[in-house]
């Protein structure tokens, strides 16, 4: 089946520095790709949509200067913390709707991100 | 390999009993959770199970069996609202995320 996968899995940086995210889909193309975040409570929060060739969508409250967002190509899409902050250490996990039928999604691994 | 087990696709009658089966072998354990997802919106948090038994929450239950690598959620008393996708996915011992391709549920009137 699909894969999608996500680099690195867990990252620890300091506050003030920015971490990169990627995700990738690995055996098929992605237009579009979502961005997740793991809550305490195990609820996944959307971030926001990331769209090939153009802006990504943002979820309503998000910030897109410090959640910045690439679609690169058809494989692959990167999210950077920017300036982090204690507060953004998270679980971040992204997906990918692929195969036959598009409303099936792909979930990658997740990358956990603590910030000190 | 790691690997998560959840039939495709299940049909159900509106007001009946219907329980989703996930199967798993990983390395290590964490957790299994169960989410729900309509087309087209995010995946909604339905259940966390790290220990073995039957955790219950209104029409819906979710059941792990560590020993057997097994997990059920149990829908009753559906409603139309419940087609959706359920998603079960387990955490493993790097705290990585291994998800199943999800059971696509459809309730019948």
């Amino acid at each position: 089946g699909a894969v999608v996968s996500q680099h690195p899995s867990r990252v620890i940086c300091k506050s003030g520095t920015s971490v990169k995210i990627e995700c990738r889909s690995l055996d098929f193309q992605a237009t579009t790709m979502f961005w997740y975040r793991q809550f305490p409570k195990k609820s996944l929060m959307l971030m926001a949509t990331s769209n090939e060739g153009s802006k990504a969508t943002y979820e309503q409250g998000v910030e897109k200067d410090k959640f910045l967002i690439n679609h690169a190509s058809l494989t692959l899409s990167t999210l950077t913390v920017t300036s982090a902050h204690p507060e953004d250490s998270s679980f971040y996990i992204c997906s990918a709707p692929g195969g036959r039928d598009s409303d099936t999604q792909y979930f990658g691994p997740g990358t956990r991100l603590t910030v000190l | 390999g790691q690997n998560i087990d959840q039939p495709t696709e299940m049909t159900a009658t509106e007001g009946a009993i219907v329980q989703i089966n996930c199967t798993y072998q990983t390395s290590g354990f964490n957790g299994l959770f169960w989410y729900q997802q309509h087309a087209g919106e995010a995946p909604t948090f339905l259940s966390y199970n790290v220990l073995d038994g039957l955790e219950e929450k209104g029409r819906f239950s979710s059941f792990l069996s560590r020993s057997k690598g097994y997990s059920y959620l149990l829908l009753k008393e559906l409603q139309m609202k419940d087609s959706a996708s359920y998603l079960c996915a387990v955490m493993d011992s790097n705290y990585q995320l291994i998800w199943g391709a999800g059971t696509k549920l459809i309730i019948k009137p």
